[in-house]
């Protein structure tokens, strides 16, 4: 079975560091591009961006593009998505999902069960 | 940027058909994708390349296109069909999501 796992609920100051990570399973981890989307509370989905971990190949959404960084271990078959500076407005729920089709006109499934990360004072 | 636009709502009684929209100017040229997410789960795929169904999907999901609009149509509908359903394409930026339509099983 293809599963991803992501790691669990984060709570986190403003100014604070964050690595959330995504192990994948059941499938060739280095085949496959994973992709990152962002849900804020309340709201719809957010694409962020993809990597290949083959190559570690990475492409971000241009509004998220600076803003966090996407990056993978093939070894451990394990993606994530990091901040080097947490904002309040980044509290949402953040999932990864594996991406079939091709870099520009795939689609995701399955899809992680979600990491949520609370950025509060 | 790009944009997927759907209506925010959809009401059907059990059993009838619904139709969620999803337009945009880039449709024609690239394929469109459908997820059903319920609350407090992961969005599920259940519509690929505009109009390909998933093994696991039930059989009254089904998708079209025409021109600059993608459907997803859901026939006889069930009460477990409630959630909120998203289109996805995409444009030389890459990866884009419509905004939701909330599926109201009346």
């Amino acid at each position: 079975e293809v599963q991803l796992v992501q790691s669990g609920a984060e709570v986190k100051k403003p100014g604070e560091s964050l690595k959330i990570s995504c192990k994948g399973s059941g499938y060739s981890f280095t085949s496959y591009w994973i992709g990152w989307v962002r849900q804020m509370p309340g709201k719809g989905l957010e694409w962020m961006g993809i990597i290949y971990p083959g190559d570690s190949d990475t492409r971000y959404s241009p509004s998220f593009q600076g803003q966090v960084t996407i990056s993978a271990d093939k070894s451990i078959s394990t993606a994530y998505l990091q901040w080097s500076s947490l904002k309040a407005s980044d509290t949402a729920m953040y999932y990864c999902a594996r991406q079939r089709g091709t870099v520009t006109t795939g689609w995701f499934d399955p899809w992680g069960q979600g990491t949520l990360v609370t950025v509060s004072s | 940027s790009y944009e997927l636009t759907q209506p925010p709502s959809v009401s059907v009684s059990p059993g009838q058909t619904a139709r969620i929209t999803c337009s945009g100017d880039a449709l024609p040229k690239q394929y469109a994708y459908w997820y059903q997410q319920k609350p407090g789960q992961a969005p599920v795929l259940v519509i690929y390349k505009d109009s390909e169904r998933p093994s696991g999907i039930p059989e009254r999901f089904s998708g079209s296109s025409s021109g600059t609009t993608v459907t997803l149509t859901i026939s006889g509908v069930q009460a477990e069909d409630e959630a909120d359903y998203y289109c996805q394409s995409a444009d030389s930026s890459g990866t884009v999501f419509g905004g939701g339509t909330k599926l109201t099983v009346l």
